[in-house]
């Protein structure tokens, strides 16, 4: 019944590796999103996407790609792992309505809390 | 760019209480409004929206009215349960006509409910 699903919900690495985050969601949503929250619960939008465009936050280092196999999946690829990086990463999803209008009620997936070591 | 800015806490209040978190925001045009909320532990959830002006959002308890005039969308709840214990977030989005605009949060209020 999970409607967003994320997985591992916990990731310890070491700094310079490569890691990934992987999103489900079978709400039949037609656009996903990644949100990094620090450590003082600031969310942020990192991505959105879906089949017609990726939205980029301009903030975001080139080090993190969303990857999209298909509408029901977004996955996060990082590289080169820093320090900064640890934080509780949001998966979340959306539908477009009929006209194209978003009205962008989102829903979150439980989180997958990243510690860089 | 937009903004979003709420009362940080945390809040203390004693059950039954009534709650007031303000929220106001800095945006074009007209934005969708929210309310998220997260327990300990757990994802965001939506609490209430609102899509235009003086739209109430409502559900649990909770309520909340979109006022341009003021650019607020404040959260009251009349009573509030040890249960709400909770980070409550003020979010806004821009109506498209295409693409996917990501919501812009506020930095969160933690609520702390005491018996």
């Amino acid at each position: 019944d999970t409607a967003v699903s994320q997985t591992p919900k916990y990731l310890v690495t070491q700094m310079g590796n490569d890691k990934s985050i992987k999103c489900e969601q079978n709400l039949g949503h037609d656009t996903m999103y990644w949100y990094k929250q620090d450590s003082k619960k600031f969310l942020k939008i990192m991505f959105s996407y879906n089949n017609k465009e990726l939205i980029i936050n301009e903030t975001v280092p080139n080090r993190f790609s969303p990857k999209s196999p298909d509408k029901a999946h977004l996955n996060l690829h990082i590289n080169s792992l820093e320090l900064g990086d640890s934080a509780v990463y949001f998966c979340a999803s959306s539908s477009t309505g009929a006209s194209g209008q978003h009205y962008n009620e989102q829903f979150f997936g439980p989180g997958t809390r990243l510690t860089v070591l | 760019g937009d903004s979003v800015t709420q009362m940080e806490g945390p809040v203390t209040l004693s059950e039954e209480a009534f709650l007031t978190i303000n929220c106001t925001y800095t945006a074009t045009g007209y934005p969708s409004l929210f309310w998220y909320v997260q327990y300990p532990g757990e994802g965001l959830q939506l609490l209430l929206k609102a899509t235009k002006a003086d739209d109430k959002g409502s559900n649990k308890g909770f309520e909340a009215t979109y006022r341009k005039e003021t650019t607020s969308f404040h959260l009251e709840k009349g009573s509030v349960q040890v249960s709400d214990s909770a980070v409550y977030f003020c979010a806004l989005t821009h109506r498209s006509g295409g693409g996917a605009d990501g919501l812009t949060f506020g930095k969160g209020t933690h609520l702390i409910i005491q018996p």
